[in-house]
């Protein structure tokens, strides 16, 4: 069972509301990444980060913004929810697995279902 | 254009039948493939990993396969019971960057039948 925790689970606002989803881990990885994913679609990558103060942006043009102040700590922002940011958002971190980064194993969280109204 | 292309798109199934999931890939240069199972409103777990060098894994009653020549893999299941009713999600990753990027198929939808 992975460590890594996700709030809030369910979320619905309204248009124009700033909003952050937070995501933690335990497990003391460097890696930490948000992925978008729509029902029945892939994952998108959205944002990764490398380590503190190590911020990249994904594949998916996205208008969130995310911090890495602390090792165990991933937040994701959106200043102002728009209908088209209705989806599931996954944090995952990765280590590797037995010393080898072809190896390496991503651990995801339980995902935040949000709703913009 | 790196791809994952998973089939079928959903299966039924009854409890206690055995099945099994494609998954094929043009994926360069091939660093691993996993197979990872998704709860419904949870997130992916994963299942198993294989490298290159290795052509199939088992985890419990998953098996999964690879042929890197033709770039498929597969996922077998054994004796399904109702807690399989999942998405299972086959992902391979690049050798590419330092980030190892990983390429999601859109999942198969399992549900098994009691």
């Amino acid at each position: 069972e992975a460590d890594i925790y996700q709030t809030p689970r369910y979320l619905v606002i309204g248009t124009g509301k700033k909003i952050t989803l937070e995501c933690s881990q335990t497990m003391g990885h460097d890696k930490m990444y948000w992925y978008q994913q729509d029902p029945g679609m892939e994952l998108h990558l959205i944002h990764y980060s490398y380590g503190v103060n190590s911020t990249e942006k994904g594949d998916l043009s996205s208008e969130s913004t995310v911090s890495r102040i602390r090792t165990e700590h991933f937040p994701l922002t959106l200043e102002s929810a728009r209908p088209s940011h209705t989806s599931q958002y996954l944090c995952a971190s990765s280590d590797k697995d037995g010393g080898a980064q072809s190896r390496e194993t991503q651990y995801f969280g339980p995902g935040t279902r949000l709703l913009v109204l | 254009k790196n791809q994952v292309e998973q089939s079928p798109q959903s299966l039924i199934i009854l409890e206690g039948k055995n099945c099994t999931l494609q998954c094929n890939y043009t994926v360069s240069p091939f660093s691993n493939l996993r197979w990872y199972k998704q709860d419904t409103g949870r997130g992916p777990v994963s299942l198993t990993i294989m490298t290159f060098s290795e052509n199939t894994k088992s985890n419990g009653r998953y098996t999964a396969t690879l042929d890197a020549d033709t770039k498929q893999s597969s996922l077998h299941i054994t004796a399904s019971q109702l807690s399989d009713s999942a998405s299972y999600i086959c992902v391979v990753s690049d050798r590419g960057s330092t980030l190892g990027r990983l390429y999601f198929g859109r999942g198969t939808q399992l549900t098994v039948w009691p």
